[in-house]
């Protein structure tokens, strides 16, 4: 089974420190994806990475930048965590795109007070 | 990108109701439609993927179907069992990833 970790289930940040969220996948997969949901509006794409070293904005990365050093690491990072970025974050990964399907981590409720 | 809707937004059926709910998208011009199922306290998990216009799925007492033509795909749960119960979401795979908002879906004994 692909399985999708990620390095926190809860976390609890200050305005204005520097996050790290932080998401393994085993399964040799290319494509790495981290999205926010939020209430009313679903899943919105932050970043995803097709290879390694290699990264795309998504639909909301204003306030996000992420890494991939490793093929099965990906991070995402809130350089100055605001109270609007309180939200549970979710990791994916995939073989490719088109038909093959994206194995979700476990999510991150990251609060920021 | 493409706008993927979904209606309708929540749903609440009594055991036993079968039940279906719609994703409806403006554009053929994606490589595939993907239904999850998405539990409280747990992560998606892929139900169904489909590419061609006629396209039909079945997993157990739930199924998809396909119309690219005049753009939408239908869910069905035949017979809701509580453990149902979840949020369903269509994504359309195409150059990006448009995911509709989902469908929540309650089943009471």
């Amino acid at each position: 089974d692909v399985k999708v970790t990620q390095s926190s289930r809860y976390l609890v940040k200050r305005t204005g420190e520097k996050v790290f969220l932080e998401c393994v996948q085993d399964m040799d997969h290319e494509n790495m994806f981290w999205y926010r949901q939020d209430p009313g509006l679903g899943l919105r794409l932050i970043y995803f990475s097709y290879d390694v070293k290699m990264k795309e904005k998504g639909d909301i990365p204003e306030g996000y930048s992420v890494s991939r050093e490793k093929k099965e690491r990906f991070s995402l990072i809130l350089e100055s965590a605001s109270t609007n970025q309180t939200s549970m974050y979710l990791c994916a990964s995939s073989l490719g795109t088109g038909t093959y399907e994206q194995y979700f981590g476990p999510g991150t409720r990251l609060t920021v007070t | 990108i493409l706008n993927v809707e979904q209606s309708p937004q929540s749903l609440h059926v009594q055991e036993g109701d079968s039940t279906n709910f719609t994703c409806s998208f403006p554009s053929s011009n994606f490589y595939a439609l993907h239904w999850y199922r998405w539990e409280t306290a747990k992560s998606p998990e892929a139900l169904f993927v489909m590419t061609l216009n006629g396209d039909e799925k079945k997993k157990g007492r739930i199924s998809a179907t396909l119309n690219t033509k005049e753009g939408y795909s239908y869910l069905y749960i035949k017979g809701s069992q509580p453990e149902d119960s979840a949020t369903y979401l269509c994504v359309l795979s195409g150059y990006a990833l448009n995911f509709g908002k989902g469908t929540s879906l309650l089943v009471t004994p």
